[in-house]
């Protein structure tokens, strides 16, 4: 079946520039992640949705970092006035169930501000 | 705070070599322990979990028990191939903290 999908697979923009990123999970998978995975900081946690509850945000870096999730489906995370040390790959995963269970990884979007 | 440690990479092998990789995890309660695989340009593939004490994950020959009493999760390999070569992550889950603590990862390469 389907897994995980990211797009646009890469982005580059200037600094100062606003950016869309897309995750569309697995169906039917009630929780989705964001994470940053950089050279100098690994693999960092962003952003949790779950169902209908309100998200966890506790990993967001800046008040310029924000993210939606519309239907309980795909989900935008969205970065005003990108500044260099954004970029990073910013990969999405989604799990059914409870944390026993793993996250699906999609493939990630590699940002790149000049 | 939750924490997972991996040894430092690159950990460079022959073809048909043994491997292990070490992780150990600081956490409250009883987390659900992972390996992650990540290839070149892709994103991090599942290959094994545990969800208690004595519980072994095992996949494509690799296998890691997961020891509460040493708070350990050591991955290995009886015999690597060239197609091994990735990333590796350890990660835990646990209730309350939703979202993966991974460690730094471990670059494995392997030589023909």
């Amino acid at each position: 079946g389907a897994g995980v999908s990211q797009s646009p697979s890469n982005k580059v923009t200037e600094k100062g520039k606003d950016v869309e990123l897309r995750c569309d999970p697995i169906s039917g998978h009630t929780a989705l992640y964001w994470y940053r995975q950089s050279l100098g900081q690994g693999l960092e946690f962003l952003i949790y949705f779950q169902g209908n509850s309100a998200p966890d945000k506790s990993g967001l870096p800046s008040d310029r970092f924000s993210a939606e999730r519309t239907g309980g489906s795909v989900s935008t995370l969205t970065i005003q006035r990108t500044q260099q040390e954004d970029s990073a790959v910013y990969l999405c995963a989604s799990r059914q169930g409870d944390s026993n269970q793993p996250q699906h990884f999609g493939d990630g979007t590699r940002l790149s501000i000049l | 705070g939750d924490s997972v440690t991996q040894m430092e990479g690159p950990v460079t092998l022959s073809e048909e070599a043994f491997l292990t990789i070490n992780c150990t995890y600081t956490a409250t309660g009883y987390p659900s322990l992972f390996w992650y695989v990540q290839y070149p340009g892709e994103g991090l593939q599942l290959l094994l979990k545990a969800t208690k004490a004595d519980d072994k994950g095992s996949n494509k020959g690799f296998e890691a028990t997961y020891r509460k009493e040493t708070t350990s999760f050591h991955l290995e390999k009886g015999s690597v191939q060239v197609s091994d070569s990735a990333v590796y992550f350890c990660a835990l889950s646990r209730e309350g903290r939703r979202a993966l603590t991974f460690g730094s990862g471990t670059r494995l390469q392997v030589q023909p």
